[in-house]
């Protein structure tokens, strides 16, 4: 049971704009610790997409934006492309378990 | 080229242990924390174990702490997941990963995973 909750799914056309939601608490993503994204594409290892909220790792494209706040981060997707279809987690560090934690996962259908 | 390519899994009964090896090129391996995590047949992804860059420091998940023992070998560029009684729930493809640059912050390089089946 992750203590960081995702949408199963989210879908749209290409093209379109959407948002990934992730949902914490107090001892985590409401703390001082970051948040950071991951695209698993199928059969692939994860790889980092938005690291520390909002900052993306070079050779990602810009279509992909982070941000955080309060006890929730968002993942946005603009410009939706075919090769965007996989899953999405998110990440940060719970104080309350003293490890780390990742999101439900959502899986995106374009 | 950074690379994590790990090794070590396997088919094993429950209750018995395997030791999951990590071996890193490609970067200062003593210069960052490293994690394992894995990923059920199906699943999302755990975070399973973490540790320091020079080993001091070491955290586990609670659905493995007791059981697994993360080590690392900075001269031999290599991390290790010593994995005693297993269980079936332990089944999971297994990646070793490289922090992006402290101990909180993301994990920029991730091995192809080593696959783990406990069964009996």
């Amino acid at each position: 049971q992750s203590v960081l909750t995702q949408p199963p799914s989210v879908s749209g056309a290409p093209g379109q704009r959407v948002t990934v939601s992730c949902t914490g608490s107090n001892s985590n993503i409401g703390s001082t610790y970051d948040v950071h994204w991951f695209q698993q594409l199928p059969g692939t290892a994860p790889k980092l997409l938005i690291s520390d909220n909002s900052n993306r790792p070079s050779g990602v494209p810009d279509r992909f934006s982070g941000s955080k706040s309060g006890t929730s981060a968002s993942l946005a997707i603009s410009g939706l492309q075919t090769e965007d279809e996989a899953d999405y987690y998110c990440q940060s560090y719970d104080s309350s378990l003293s490890g780390y934690v990742f999101g439900t996962g959502t899986k995106v259908t374009v | 080229e950074v690379q994590l390519v790990e090794s070590g899994g396997g088919l094993v009964q429950p209750g018995r242990s395997l030791r999951l090896s990590c071996a890193a090129s490609g970067f200062t391996f003593d210069d960052y924390a490293m994690h394992w995590v894995r990923q059920a047949p199906g699943k999302g992804l755990e975070w399973v174990s973490g540790i320091s860059w020079n080993g001091v420091t070491k955290i586990y998940a609670d659905s493995v702490k007791g059981r697994f023992t993360i080590s690392r070998d900075n001269a031999k560029n290599s991390l290790y997941l010593q994995m005693n009684s297993l269980r079936a729930e332990d089944t999971a493809l297994y990646f070793c990963v490289k922090v992006l640059r402290s101990w909180y912050s993301g994990m920029d390089v991730w091995g192809q995973g080593t696959t783990v089946t406990v069964s009996s």
